[in-house]
């Protein structure tokens, strides 16, 4: 069974830092991409982060470059976003999902969902 | 960047009604689109993949239509369990750009 277990969100200062885990089992984590999510309070989704499985292909979208950094450890079966500079709009419950098929095979990137963890920026 | 729009943002509809959601592509992306399901309280759920491919365990009452900029998500008989939001998402390439979501409710 596929898992997905995300950790290390909280409340945090602006301009502050966080890094996010996500712990995956059940499937063979190297051979998937990977991208983080989230989900500000009340709003819809945003796409946060991509990786594949070797790490080569990272992308972001414009609202977190040079602020967010994604990486894996494969032999952990871990994914991690370390967040800085973090501001009041990055306030979300933010997800880690598998895409739906592995590297190679064209498929959607919400295959399998996490529960989602926190992210409070506040003062 | 591509945009993706959906609309309506929100809908009501009777129990045993035909619904339509659409979402739009600013520029083509082929048949690289999903649809996503999330419930009051849930993670979202992969509903349809590349346009109109329905997910194993996904109810036949759902489908997926479309290419290029349009596409459409279909409930042919609305049910309870069918309140939710749903999502498009594209991703043909990066940004994965998700639509702003339509939220069902019942009449």
């Amino acid at each position: 069974e596929v898992q997905l277990v995300e950790s290390g969100g909280g409340v945090v200062q602006p301009g502050g830092s966080l890094r996010l885990s996500c712990a995956a089992s059940g499937f063979t984590f190297s051979s998937y991409s990977m991208t983080w999510v989230r989900q500000a309070p009340g709003k819809g989704l945003e796409w946060v982060s991509y990786i594949i499985g070797s790490s080569s292909v990272i992308f972001y979208p414009d609202s977190v470059k040079g602020r967010f950094t994604i990486s894996r450890d494969n032999d952990k079966k871990s994914l991690y976003l370390q967040m800085n500079s973090l501001r009041a709009e990055d306030t979300a419950v933010y997800y880690c999902a598998r895409y739906w098929l592995p590297d190679g095979l064209a498929s959607p990137p919400g295959g399998y969902w996490g529960q989602g963890t926190l992210v409070t920026v506040s003062s | 960047d591509i945009q993706m729009t959906q609309s309506p943002s929100s809908l009501s509809a009777s129990l045993g009604d035909r619904v339509t959601i659409t979402c739009r592509a600013s520029q083509g992306i082929g048949t690289y689109l999903a649809w996503y399901q999330q419930k009051p309280g849930e993670v979202p759920e992969l509903l349809i993949s590349a346009a109109s491919t329905l997910q194993s365990g996904v109810p036949s009452r759902f489908s997926g239509s479309g290419s290029g900029t349009d596409f459409t998500l279909t409930i042919s008989s609305l049910q309870p369990g069918d309140v939710a939001t749903y999502y498009c998402q594209k991703y043909n390439s990066a940004p994965l750009t998700f639509g702003q979501g339509t939220k069902v409710e019942i009449k």
